[in-house]
């Protein structure tokens, strides 16, 4: 079973800024594929990216998917007051789990 | 605009069945996408329990295999989720989510989740 790690766990930023968050893969599956969620406190998850790295409908252009190998990258490229969140990784396909989420909180 | 709502108790004892249904509307399950429960625990990350499709295909974790059941139910539109012998550990969070779909092994599998239900805190305890 592929095991999912996100790093890291909290990232204190404060609005402006960019985030960088990892999701790393436990091992290579080419059959598989990466989505990212948002959760925000007392909602379900929001679908914000799949296929690594398209956004789904909606979604600004500030959240950008990105993979090399086995390591999956979030990139919020300028942090608005309502992108503080968790965020998750789900792989798809060959298998199916989702990482344990990083916290994005205001510093 | 599609909706997912779960519904269901919100309280089970140790050891009986948590039972919840999942009302979709704006869209019919007739017409594709797979039908999908997941859950979170308190303070926990998420964790996929099954997925089933318009034809009553289903498709488990293997960490729920034995304990779980899904059915969908094409001419009211819903689907539901049956978990036995529940535990205190099983005490969450249930959403009901909408998945895009690939085949796997000649299986149905669901994919990424576009549209979630709200979801339904169940408590397990005596």
């Amino acid at each position: 079973e592929i095991v999912l790690t996100q790093s890291p766990d909290t990232l204190s930023l404060s609005p402006g800024e960019g985030a960088t968050l990892s999701c790393r893969a436990s091992q290579s599956d080419t059959r598989s594929s990466l989505a990212w969620y948002q959760q925000k406190p007392g909602q379900a998850p929001r679908l914000l990216i799949y296929g690594a790295s398209t956004r789904a409908t909606g979604i600004p252009d500030r959240f950008r998917g990105s993979e090399s190998g086995t390591d999956f990258t979030l990139t919020i490229t300028t942090l608005e007051p309502e992108d503080f969140a968790v965020y998750f990784c789900q792989l798809y396909g060959a298998s199916l789990t989702f990482g344990g989420g990083t916290k994005v909180q205001i510093k | 605009q599609v909706q997912l709502q779960e519904s269901g108790p919100g309280l089970v004892k140790p050891s009986e069945t948590l039972s919840l249904t999942c009302d979709v509307s704006g869209y019919s399950i007739n017409t594709g996408y797979c039908w999908v429960w997941i859950r979170q625990s308190p303070g926990k990350g998420l964790e996929w329990i099954g997925s089933v499709y318009k034809t009553g295909s289903t498709y488990y974790s293997p960490s729920f295999r034995g304990r779980v059941s899904i059915s969908v139910d094409t001419s009211t539109n819903q689907f539901s989720l049956r978990l036995t012998s529940v535990t205190a550990a099983d005490t969450a969070v249930y959403y009901c989510s909408r998945a895009t779909m690939g085949m796997e092994n000649r299986q149905i599998v669901p994919f990424y989740f576009d549209v979630w239900g709200q979801g339904a805190l169940v408590t397990v305890s005596s």
